[in-house]
């Protein structure tokens, strides 16, 4: 396995246009995670999954996000009626549920702009 | 949702010890401490974590004082490859969301020759 990976890498798309990332998490990781991340901030938390199951959702997600892991394996986060404000670097991360160590590991992030 | 507050920026050269120490003054008993380093283009990386004392790992230490208000991350000689963004979270040990979750702004590490 060689660990989390997203994509698209990068997408352009016109405002009010939907969009959607995939995320495809390290194979025996059951959390997953995303994150958004502008110029000059750390990451922050959008959503995370444990298994299938969507168990919380950051104030910063409106309703014209939304993220599914159907299976329990690989997400995807989709945003509808893009906004220029949701230009970003979208990151996904994974970890496994441990009572010791809470260490996630990301992927490369999908650059979105839009125009 | 501040529970983290760390310098904006650090500078070293080449071959130095860094310390970046990170204030968190309302830890709560079963928060851990965790360091995460991000390059340009990348996705955070895990560096360390630790709850009380001194954690080490092949790259870095983690200080941690009695109090736990504070704690230190120690990279020792660094080289330029080390210049990143240095995040310091405080959270509950397997849980996620928002609250154990929190990056802040972090800080950004520039070595130089």
């Amino acid at each position: 396995d060689t660990g989390v990976s997203q994509d698209p890498r990068h997408k352009i798309t016109k405002r009010g246009q939907n969009v959607t990332f995939r995320c495809d998490p390290i194979s025996e990781h059951n959390r997953l995670y995303w994150y958004r991340q502008t110029l000059g901030q750390g990451p922050e938390f959008l959503t995370y999954f444990q298994n299938e199951a969507q168990l919380e959702k950051s104030r910063l997600l409106s309703d014209r996000f939304s993220a599914e892991r159907p299976k329990g394996s690989f997400s995807t986060l989709e945003i509808q009626r893009t906004e220029q404000g949701d230009s970003a670097m979208y990151l996904c991360a994974s970890s496994q549920t441990s009572s010791v160590v809470s260490e996630q590991y990301f992927g490369p992030g999908t650059r979105l702009t839009v125009t | 949702l501040a529970k983290t507050t760390q310098p904006i920026s650090m500078d070293s050269y080449e071959g130095q010890e860094v310390n970046i120490t990170c204030s968190h003054n309302n830890i709560a008993t079963n928060d851990y401490i965790t360091w995460y380093q991000q390059f340009p283009s990348q996705g955070p990386r895990f560096i360390i974590q630790g709850y009380k004392t001194k954690v080490t790992n092949e790259v870095a230490s983690l200080f941690i004082p009695a109090d736990r208000k504070s704690s230190t991350l120690s990279l020792p000689r660094v080289s330029l490859s080390d210049t990143a963004v240095y995040y310091c979270l405080v959270g509950l040990i397997g849980r996620a969301g928002a609250n154990n979750l929190f990056f802040g702004t972090g800080t950004r590490l520039t070595v130089t020759p």
